[in-house]
């Protein structure tokens, strides 16, 4: 089965840093993703961690521990923008898929 | 190059009929998975087609069903709905091949009266 964990909700300050924490329990591992879904609209794509350590892009870095089953969304410099929520999800190839499975998602409020 | 489309955007439906949902994904990715999504359970997965085959499927009842053509395009169909049928129904493609970035469409937001 598989278990993927992130806080509900939280709450920054605009040009602040937030990091959203993600923990996962699964079988086997092949990738976790972070996506950023605002209200109403589509999911999309922030990163992909494979390999432990971290990837920056921006703005945004992704940090992976594969042995710790643990992975953290980083924003630096936060704007009102940010304001979304953001979705773990990781992939389990053992059923024969490549399709990630997502956790609940944080919702991410970001005050002036 | 077009991204994921999902029609219709918004449907009202009662309780008892069945609905059918499409996705017509990004040029040249044969994959396309469905996704529901509620606020209390966050995005479930529902089933995946890759070249006209079902190729993985989640944990819900037999009501769910889908199918793809083709062309890569996919429907989906719920029967029998329930009012815990309400919920943002999400497709997603990608390229099938292991490169599993997925490009989502805007939903179609199913409301269950």
């Amino acid at each position: 089965g598989q278990n993927i964990d992130q806080p509900t909700e939280m709450t920054a300050t605009e040009g602040a840093i937030v990091q959203i924490n993600c923990t996962y329990q699964t079988s086997g591992f092949n990738g976790l993703f972070w996506y950023q879904q605002h209200a109403g609209e589509a999911p999309t794509f922030l990163s992909y961690n494979v390999l432990d350590g971290l990837e920056e892009k921006g703005r945004f870095s992704s940090f992976l521990s594969r042995s710790k089953g643990y992975s953290y969304l980083l924003l630096k410099e936060l704007q009102m923008k940010d304001s979304a929520s953001y979705l773990c999800a990781v992939r389990d190839p053992g059923g024969g898929s490549y399709i990630p499975t997502f956790g609940r998602g944080t919702s991410l409020i970001v005050h002036p | 190059k077009a991204g994921v489309t999902q029609t219709p955007r918004y449907l009202i439906k009662t309780r008892g009929q069945q609905v059918t949902l499409s996705c017509s994904p990004i040029s040249g990715h044969r994959s396309v998975s469905w996704y529901q999504q509620t606020p209390g359970q966050g995005l479930q997965f529902l089933f995946e087609y890759f070249s006209e085959t079902q190729r993985n499927k989640g944990n819900f009842p037999g009501r769910f069903s889908g199918r793809q053509f083709s062309n890569s395009r996919s429907e989906m169909n719920v029967s029998t709905l329930e009012l815990g049928d309400s919920a943002l129904y999400l497709c997603a493609s990608s390229s099938g091949q292991g490169d599993e970035k997925l490009f989502f469409g805007s939903g179609t937001q199913l409301s269950v009266l």
